[in-house]
């Protein structure tokens, strides 16, 4: 099983920062198949990013993915107050893991 | 626009099993891939199986393999997930997901509690 490891587990920055998140995966995997999500407390997850790079449907510019291989990453350019929210990384190969999660809270 | 509705909360003694359905509105459930994810009280995502599409065949958790059971009725578009064994460790959100290039769409969320 492929596990992917974010870091940090969390990021206390403020409105208007950029944030970087960071998932390792501890071996490679496609980049067509990872994906970033946003969750807020009481909802369902909501994709950000798939294929490693693309945004969702709906998702401002500010968020932006990258990476390949075993690393990928999720910057969000400039925080907005609804960014506060807990994310997880995604891969989907022969069988799909979560990352445990980076929580963005307000400094 | 497609749509998933999930069953409502369940409540389970240890060592029974729980069904949850997840309802496709809006397309055939026939086109969609199924996939199932929960989540344990303030912990993170966990992927539980689902259909790949890739090589036809149901693809499960390797942790849950034996216990698990994703189902399907295409005459009402109904989606379903089993659990057997159930523990304390299963409580949780159950969600529907189908897969595509990522979970872009989720049900609502099924909370199913084991406790004696």
């Amino acid at each position: 099983e492929i596990v992917l490891t974010q870091s940090p587990g969390t990021l206390s920055l403020s409105p208007g920062d950029r944030a970087t998140l960071s998932c390792r995966a501890s071996q490679g995997v496609s980049a067509t198949y990872f994906a970033w999500y946003q969750q807020k407390p009481g909802q369902a997850p909501r994709l950000l990013i798939y294929a490693a790079s693309s945004r969702a449907t709906g998702i401002p510019d500010r968020f932006s993915g990258s990476g390949s291989g075993t690393d990928f990453t999720l910057t969000i350019s400039r925080l907005e107050p609804e960014d506060f929210a807990v994310y997880y990384c995604q891969q989907f190969g022969r069988s799909s893991t979560f990352g445990q999660g980076t929580k963005v809270e307000i400094k | 626009q497609i749509q998933l509705v999930q069953s409502g909360a369940e409540v389970k003694k240890p060592g029974a099993s729980v069904k949850v359905s997840c309802k496709v509105f809006g397309y055939s459930l026939t086109e969609l891939s199924m996939h199932w994810v929960r989540q344990a009280p303030g912990k993170g995502l966990e992927w539980m199986g689902g259909f790949d599409p890739e090589n036809g065949e149901k693809i499960y958790a390797q942790h849950l393999q034996g216990r698990l059971s994703t189902t399907e009725d295409t005459s009402t578009d109904t989606a379903f997930m089993e659990l057997s064994s159930l523990t304390s460790e299963d409580t949780a959100i159950y969600y529907c997901a189908p897969w595509g290039y990522a979970f872009d769409i989720w049900g609502q969320g099924t909370l199913v509690t084991v406790s004696s």
